[in-house]
């Protein structure tokens, strides 16, 4: 069954570091959709992506935030520079179309970003 | 004014028996919903969508949608163990955003 992939699974940093997370989105998904959780808090909408622009972003998502498709497969958030409150699982999700069945989010496993 | 609310429980049901759970949203939001199984420290997982009011089937879990009370809810028949964990209730917004309630946490026991 296709799954969305994500990598790292654990990614550790230092404050005001960069990092990139990456995900594999399901191959004939045209949606893309970046996601956190903080450690006991509800999933959060960062940001959805379509036809390699950004359809929509939340007030989370700032200047330090930035999402690319680098190629065919690929789909990836990168933050420049880390906060302690950037730690957070980051899932990232797609979705074939947004309307009827096709705006069915799967989610990856999820990266947990731990910045010290 | 929050768009999806849950209550965080725990709510506790014997083995075997039917798990009911509850969402309401504003009105601010999409009428697409769905419902998520999150296990601790893992991503949620789809188990039900509903577009329209009314009832849907599928297995053990049937999803309820009501429209005019802005009310969603999730049924669970037969109970596992295997079922304990937290239900995110979210509804698709904007581009299709999903905007999540908090979660029920579900704790069935034997």
């Amino acid at each position: 069954e296709p799954e969305v992939t994500q990598t790292p699974s654990h990614q550790v940093t230092q404050m005001g570091q960069e990092v990139i997370l990456r995900c594999v989105p399901i191959s004939n998904h045209l949606y893309f959709y970046w996601y956190r959780q903080i450690l006991g808090q509800k999933v959060e909408f960062l940001v959805s992506f379509y036809n390699n622009e950004i359809s929509e972003k939340s007030e989370i998502f700032d200047d330090q935030f930035s999402v690319e498709r680098p190629d065919g497969s690929n789909f990836t958030l990168k933050i420049r520079s880390t906060k302690l409150e950037d730690s957070a699982m980051y899932f990232c999700a797609s979705s074939a179309g947004t309307s009827g069945r096709r705006n069915i989010q799967y989610f990856g496993a999820g990266t947990r970003l731990s910045v010290l | 004014q929050k768009e999806v609310e849950q209550n965080s429980g725990p709510l506790s049901v014997p083995e075997g028996a039917i798990a009911s759970l509850n969402c309401t949203y504003s009105d601010r939001v999409s009428q697409s919903f769905f419902w998520y199984r999150q296990y601790s420290g893992k991503s949620p997982e789809l188990i039900m969508s509903i577009y329209s009011n009314g009832d849907k089937e599928d297995g053990r879990f049937t999803a309820q949608l009501n429209k005019a009370s802005q009310y969603v809810s999730l049924l669970i028949r037969d109970s596992q163990p295997s079922d304990s964990a937290t239900y995110l209730c979210a509804a698709s917004g904007g581009y299709n955003k999903l905007i999540f309630g908090a979660g029920t946490r579900l704790a069935v026991h034997p």
